[in-house]
């Protein structure tokens, strides 16, 4: 079956902008995870969603980020009033909880902040 | 969730078996152990997990030590597309939480 599909898969913008990015996950996969990934760097964990809403919100570095999540499907993480320190590829991962709970990720949307 | 150690980078002969170590010696009786790999520019893919079976699938085999402090993934007949950072990860399922990826060895399949 179809995997986790994000997009777009690459995005650049202008330092101040807000984008949307848009993750649809496995079909029946109840879970749904937001990472990101500097180049070079190790995976950040930003939000994670059971059905629609969110019981950790943790990993988000600041107020200009937020997600949400509808009909227990499609995603979208919002960055609003960019930064260049936002550029990283944004990772999805969805998983059929609660058990058994491995997550599938997608592609990654590349964001570029200029 | 238990900490896990591998080797930065390690080098494989295509056509052979690659032997990736991975120490999680502080690992809990509900953890599992979790492999993943990130070929460049991709998203990680899952390979494998268990508990403290032996497990195989059609990409690979882990091996977990009796004591489960220590457990290895093998690619039987490793390709040049095989060439990726494997993550080895313990956590406990089930509990929905977030992968915690260390720094994973680099492997490169050498023609």
């Amino acid at each position: 079956g179809a995997g986790v599909s994000q997009s777009p898969s690459n995005k650049v913008t202008e330092k101040g902008k807000d984008v949307e990015l848009r993750c649809d996950p496995i079909s029946g996969h109840t879970a749904l995870y937001w990472y990101r990934q500097s180049l070079g760097q190790g995976l950040e964990f930003l939000i994670y969603f059971q059905g629609n809403s969110a019981p950790d919100k943790s990993g988000l570095p600041s107020d200009r980020f937020s997600a949400e999540r509808t009909g227990g499907s499609v995603s979208t993480l919002t960055i609003q009033r960019t930064q260049q320190e936002d550029s990283a590829v944004y990772l999805c991962a969805s998983s059929l909880a609660p058990n058994p709970d491995t997550q599938y990720f997608g592609p990654g949307t590349r964001l570029t902040v200029l | 969730d238990a900490k896990t150690t591998q080797p930065t980078s390690m080098d494989c002969a295509e056509g052979r078996a690659a032997n990736l170590p991975c120490n999680h010696s502080t690992i809990s009786g509900n953890e599992y152990v979790y492999w993943y790999r990130q070929i460049h520019s991709q998203g990680p893919q899952y390979i494998i997990h268990g508990l403290k079976n032996n497990e195989t699938n059609e990409m690979a085999s882990l091996i977990i030590t009796e004591d489960r402090k220590s457990s290895t993934l093998i690619l039987p007949h490793a390709t040049l597309r095989d060439t990726a950072v494997y993550y080895c990860i313990v956590r406990v399922a089930g509990n929905n939480n977030d992968m915690r990826f260390g720094a994973g060895t680099r492997l490169t399949v050498k023609p």
